[in-house]
């Protein structure tokens, strides 16, 4: 079935980088994006950002620009989503979403959820 | 930035019908939004898109008591026959382009309580 399976939980220190990967099966990779979501404890929901599989062209939301990254491999067909510099208020559960190929459209498959903690 | 208004909160009597709302911004009132249920530690599943004619496309394996309307600026998800799996929070979200730069905005929020 049509699915998205994101890595496993991260605890990271105030400063350091985290990567979440994203792997997708049971569609072809290159003809959905991928969209970055995130949600921390108790909060609403985040767009943090959009990938194209086909050319990698990105968006990302303006208050993230020069922090994350996200780049695909369609080789295993896997998203990943780069932030840097973390602080105390990344803390959050990231989700990866199926999306529009050539920009935003519906979030329409979601992966399982990756908590990342930053705690000194 | 666009501003996607929500309720905070709403109850429904189990076999009743509820009407949710999400109001956009008035400079994007035609604008099509995309809702969202998030059920207890789940991850968000997506339920339908309702364009500002009233149209409206639901995800696969959303079932037929989940409607979408239109009205002005406000954009509905109307359910019937609610079931206590229903209980759940609705978000509703709106691409948009700004600059030349393309976003997504959330809405609060909406938490249905069954009762």
């Amino acid at each position: 079935q049509v699915q998205l399976v994101q890595s496993g939980d991260e605890v990271k220190k105030p400063g350091a980088s985290v990567k979440v990967s994203c792997k997708a099966s049971g569609y072809t990779f290159t003809k959905y994006g991928i969209s970055w979501v995130r949600q921390a404890p108790g909060q609403g929901l985040e767009w943090m950002g959009w990938i194209s599989t086909y050319n990698a062209n990105t968006e990302y939301a303006q208050r993230l620009r020069g922090r994350v990254a996200m780049t695909t491999d369609t080789s295993t067909s896997t998203a990943y989503m780069e932030l840097r510099s973390l602080r105390s208020d990344d803390t959050a559960v990231y989700y990866c979403a199926r999306d529009g190929l050539s920009g935003l459209d519906a979030f329409n498959i979601w992966g399982q959820g990756t908590m990342v903690t930053v705690s000194s | 930035l666009p501003v996607l208004t929500q309720p905070p909160s709403a109850s429904a009597l189990l076999g009743a019908s509820i009407k949710l709302t999400c109001t956009l911004s008035s400079e994007h009132r035609t604008y099509t939004i995309e809702w969202y249920q998030q059920r207890p530690g789940r991850s968000p599943q997506y339920v339908m898109k309702v364009k500002s004619d009233g149209s409206h496309t639901k995800g696969d394996g959303i079932p037929d008591r989940f409607v979408g309307s239109s009205s002005g600026a406000d954009r509905y998800l109307t359910f019937s026959n609610v079931q206590s799996d229903d209980e759940a929070t609705y978000y509703c979200g709106e691409s948009h382009t700004i600059d030349g730069r393309v976003g997504y905005v959330f809405g609060t929020g909406t938490e249905v309580t069954v009762v």
